[in-house]
């Protein structure tokens, strides 16, 4: 099956500075990748997704890009803010129906 | 707003006890997901369902099962709960080819 490995676990950054996660999948058949975003104690909320068709997408400070040459494809989050501090998931979609989550990413953004 | 609701935020449990958590969304999906959430582990798929009665074995199914006997409604069994399914378990719905939308979380404590 697939397996969606996350880098790095944790990233503490000042408040102002940019946010880098980067996460690697295993089947070449993957071609829906989301990432989630889950604040303490909340649910998981999408917050940008990116399909194979397209190497970029961006939504105000939160941009992802993707490479399927390499399999891998990353979150950046510029002017971070406090509450950008959460745990982010990467998922890659090898199906219609299924996606394989990255183990997470806690980001803290410190002020 | 899709609604995902999950029958119980906290429940705790005794060892051999039969465990039922239930899952409600509102948005006529076809997709339906539970999910255990662990420290370092990410988020994973225990089953999905894409139909009514309809179900598939995801990554860790081992020691639980499911129904589906109505579109709206997903229900995660643990037939004799062991200490190592403590774990907060997240349901989730979907449209097809789509984002998912994530219940609030159940934290079962076996004890």
């Amino acid at each position: 099956g697939e397996n969606v490995e996350q880098h790095p676990s944790t990233l503490s950054v000042q408040e102002g500075d940019s946010a880098v996660i980067k996460c690697t999948y295993s089947d070449s058949a993957s071609n829906y990748f989301p990432w989630y975003k889950q604040e303490l104690g909340k649910r998981p909320q999408l917050i940008i997704d990116i399909r194979s068709n397209v190497g970029e997408k961006k939504d105000q400070r939160i941009a992802v890009t993707l490479n399927k040459t390499a399999k891998h494809f990353s979150l950046h989050i510029t002017e971070t803010q406090p509450e950008d501090s959460a745990v982010y998931f990467c998922a890659a979609s090898p199906s219609d129906y299924k996606l394989s989550f990255g183990a997470g990413t806690t980001v803290t953004v410190r002020a | 707003d899709v609604k995902v609701t999950q029958s119980s935020r906290y429940l705790v449990k005794r060892t051999g006890e039969k465990v039922f958590l239930e899952c409600v969304q509102d948005m006529d999906h076809e997709n339906m997901f539970w999910y255990r959430q662990d420290p370092g582990l990410g988020l994973r798929l225990i089953y999905f369902s894409y139909d009514v009665k309809m179900k598939e074995k995801g990554d860790i199914p081992e020691g639980y099962s499911v129904s589906r006997e109505k579109k709206e409604r997903f229900s995660l069994i643990l037939e004799s709960a062991s200490t190592n399914q403590t774990s907060m378990y997240l349901c989730a719905s979907s449209p097809r080819w789509a984002e998912q939308f994530f219940g609030p979380g159940t934290r079962l404590t076996v004890l």
